[in-house]
């Protein structure tokens, strides 16, 4: 079956802009996820949801990053006034409720120039 | 801070050979645990997931978790060229919540 999709693959925008970055999860998948990595590390969990509620937000680095999943499936994950320090490849996961094995899209390249 | 520990390596390992990967982790009550591999440029691939002290196999692969030590290894046998990447280690909850990736660490097969 299809996995994880995120779009766009890759997006460069100048600082200040606005970005939205999409996650497609694994379908009857209720846990979706979001993560940002920079090179040489591991993933940093930013937030997740359990169907359209954001079960943990606690990694959002600060108000200018915000998610949604209004119908518990797509999640766009926001963020305003983007700084140089923004740019990362972020990550979605998804998983089912029962269990906690992710399975990760692709990611989204955000370079902010 | 909740913290998972990996040597960044590199590991360099013959080919044929036993790869072993360790990790540690600081928070006593996570109860799920997953190593990941990574090759440069693409997402992190789930290989194995550990939930309960001892050994779990798959394949080439075993996964061990001693949770009295807060230790978990990845023992990769017969390595292949095909295995040279990062590992993740990971730690989380029971059920759907967060987990916490260590930075990885860097696995070379060599011929």
């Amino acid at each position: 079956g299809a996995g994880v999709s995120q779009t766009p693959s890759n997006k460069v925008t100048e600082k200040g802009k606005y970005v939205e970055l999409r996650c497609d999860p694994i379908s009857g998948h209720t846990a979706l996820y979001w993560y940002r990595q920079s090179l040489g590390q591991g993933p940093e969990f930013l937030i997740y949801f359990q169907g359209t509620g954001a079960a943990d937000d606690s990694g959002l680095p600060n108000d200018r990053f915000f998610a949604v999943r209004p119908e518990g499936s797509v999640s766009t994950l926001k963020i305003q006034r983007t700084e140089r320090g923004d740019s990362a490849v972020y990550l979605c996961a998804s998983s089912f409720s029962t269990d906690n094995e992710q399975f990760f899209g692709p990611g989204t390249r955000l370079t902010v120039l | 801070q909740k913290e998972v520990e990996q040597n960044s390596g590199p590991l360099s390992v013959p080919e044929g050979a036993i790869a072993s990967l360790n990790c540690t982790y600081s928070d006593r009550v996570s109860q799920s645990f997953f190593w990941y591999r990574q090759y440069s440029g693409k997402s992190p691939e789930l290989i194995m997931s550990i939930y309960s002290n001892g050994d779990k196999e798959d394949g080439r692969f075993t996964a061990q978790l001693n949770k009295a030590s807060q230790y978990v290894s990845l023992l990769i046998r017969d390595s292949q060229p095909s295995d040279s990447a990062t590992y993740l280690c990971a730690a989380g909850g029971g059920s759907a919540s967060k987990i916490i990736f260590g930075s990885g660490t860097r696995l070379s097969i060599r011929p």
